[in-house]
């Protein structure tokens, strides 16, 4: 299995709702991350899990909560979203590998609404 | 702060023209650079890392630290290298780590 997978694909929340977006990989990889990625925009990292520990945080506002219960899975928990964070949450994972030598598998990606 | 900078948001060729993406970085240390494509409906995917000096599907990229670039080339484009591209780049040091993307450039090979 060479896929990171993401569900679900699609995800439309209200401002009060409480979610969870989900993300798996079964290629060993010990680094797993989460980007955003507005419309017409390139990702923007949130976080990057390393053996499941969170080692970087980009200053992302609390109402974002990501989880790594273990090295396959990554999850963000999504709670008061406000509209602005409508956007495409894409998981990716990598092997630990030497630098410059990293390659990112990203997910396909969940296609967030918040109204 | 590390920046990205792809000039172009779109580029246009004809089928077996050369084709260059631009890509311009800015970083105070050693960066690692890396070259993204996404295919229409594919999900982003390695195109090819500069560490490696690899060639991948025709495309070439070399670091220029003097010129500060690393853009991407490819002798003759074919129909199927239509995609959008982005340019990133990796504080270096880490085996793992923020990526910070480009704009990135939609390219076009026309028939």
């Amino acid at each position: 299995d060479t896929e990171v997978t993401q569900t679900p694909k699609h995800l439309v929340m209200g401002m009060t709702n409480k979610k969870s977006l989900k993300c798996e990989q079964h290629m060993g990889h010990r680094a797993m991350y989460w980007y955003k990625q507005k419309a017409k925009k390139p990702p923007e990292l949130m976080f990057v899990y390393s053996y499941e520990k969170l080692s970087i945080n980009e200053s992302v506002p609390s109402r974002f909560s990501p989880e790594c219960p273990n090295s396959s899975l990554l999850n963000l928990h999504l709670h008061a979203l406000q509209p602005e964070d409508s956007a495409l949450y894409l998981c990716a994972s990598s092997p630990i590998a030497t630098p410059g030598n990293e390659k990112l598998f990203f997910g396909s990606g969940t296609q967030l609404s918040v109204l | 702060a590390q920046r990205v900078t792809q000039p172009e948001k779109l580029l246009s060729v004809f089928k077996g023209a050369p084709v260059e993406l631009k890509c311009n970085y800015s970083y105070s240390g050693s960066p690692e650079l890396f070259w993204y494509v996404q295919y229409s409906r594919q999900r982003l995917q390695l195109l090819l890392r500069h560490i490696s000096r690899e060639s991948i599907k025709g495309f070439t990229a070399d670091l220029n630290k003097g010129e500060t670039s690393f853009h991407l080339k490819k002798p003759f484009a074919q129909e199927e290298d239509s995609a959008m591209y982005y340019c990133a780049l990796k504080a270096g040091g880490t085996s793992y780590g923020k990526l910070t993307f480009g704009q990135g450039t939609i390219l076009t090979v026309h028939p």
